[in-house]
C-alpha cells in the first residue's frame, strides 16, 4: 500500500537553530512529494513540492526540502527557526494507480514548536 | 481574494440529525475535495470531484454524500450524524487532479453529541 510517514509527532527547536521535520514515503513509480503547513484554526497551506530535478527544493517562508531517493525520504528543513514557524506540518504524495489516482495521501502531521 | 470558502465554521449536532457543509471556490478550479482531520490521523479524503459533473469516493466515504452543484460549489451532506463523525472538515480545490497543489478552506469544526 502506498503511504507517507512522519515518524515524529512533535519537534521542539529553539529560535535561531536549524530545524528538520522528517518524512518518508512508499509510493509507486517516481514520487511527487509535497509539504503543507497548518497554522492554528486555519486550513492547510502549500509550502513546496518536488516533481523532478534538483533534490533540494526551495519553498515559502525560507523552508526547503531534501529529496533522497535511496532513503525514500523528503525531509523539511530551515536553517534558522522562528517562533512564527510553530505549526502543524504535513507531508503528502499523490496516489498512483487505482480509482484514486492523483489524490493526495497525507502523513499524520508533525507539530513544530519553536521556543524563544 | 476569497479562495475557498466553507460554511459554517462551527456546528453542533445531535446524533441522527442531518446537515450540509457548503464549500465554494472562486479560482475556476476543476477539482474539489472534502477531507476530515482527526487528531493523530492526519487528513483523510472523504469524497472528491475531479471535474464538474463527477464525484467519487475517497478513503472514508461511509455516512456521507456529496453534490457538485456547479464548477464553484461542492457540498458535503451528513444524512444521519453519528458521534464518530465529530471532526474538523476541510474543503479543498485544485486546477487538475494530479500533482497540483491544493488550496484549502479554513475548516468546519463539527461536534456530534
Amino acid at each position: 500500500a502506498q503511504s507517507v510517514a512522519q515518524p515524529e509527532d512533535q519537534v521542539n527547536v529553539a529560535e535561531g537553530n536549524p530545524l528538520t521535520v522528517k518524512c518518508t514515503y512508499s509510493v509507486s513509480g517516481n514520487p511527487y512529494l509535497f509539504w503543507y503547513v497548518q497554522y492554528p484554526n486555519r486550513g492547510l497551506q502549500f509550502l513546496l513540492k518536488y516533481i523532478t530535478g534538483d533534490n533540494l527544493v526551495k519553498g515559502s517562508y525560507g523552508f526547503e526540502a531534501e529529496f533522497n531517493k535511496s532513503q525514500t525520504s523528503f525531509h523539511l528543513k530551515k536553517p534558522s527557526a522562528l517562533v512564527s514557524d510553530s505549526a502543524l506540518y504535513f507531508c503528502a504524495a499523490p496516489i498512483r494507480g487505482g480509482g484514486s489516482q492523483g489524490n493526495l495521501i497525507f502523513g499524520k502531521g508533525t507539530k513544530l514548536s519553536v521556543k524563544p | 481574494n476569497a479562495g475557498v470558502t466553507q460554511t459554517p465554521k462551527f456546528q453542533v449536532l445531535k446524533t441522527g440529525q442531518s446537515m450540509t457543509l457548503q464549500c465554494a471556490q472562486d479560482m475556476n478550479h476543476n477539482s474539489m475535495y472534502w477531507y476530515r482531520q482527526d487528531p493523530g490521523m492526519g487528513l483523510r479524503l472523504i469524497y472528491y470531484s475531479a471535474s464538474e459533473g463527477t464525484t467519487d469516493k475517497g478513503e472514508v466515504p461511509n455516512g456521507y454524500n456529496v453534490s457538485r452543484l456547479n464548477k464553484r460549489e461542492f457540498s458535503l451532506r451528513l444524512e444521519s450524524a453519528a458521534p464518530s463523525q465529530t471532526s474538523v472538515y476541510f474543503c479543498a480545490s485544485s486546477t487538475i487532479p494530479t500533482n497540483e497543489k491544493l488550496f484549502f478552506g479554513s475548516g468546519t469544526q463539527l461536534s456530534v453529541l
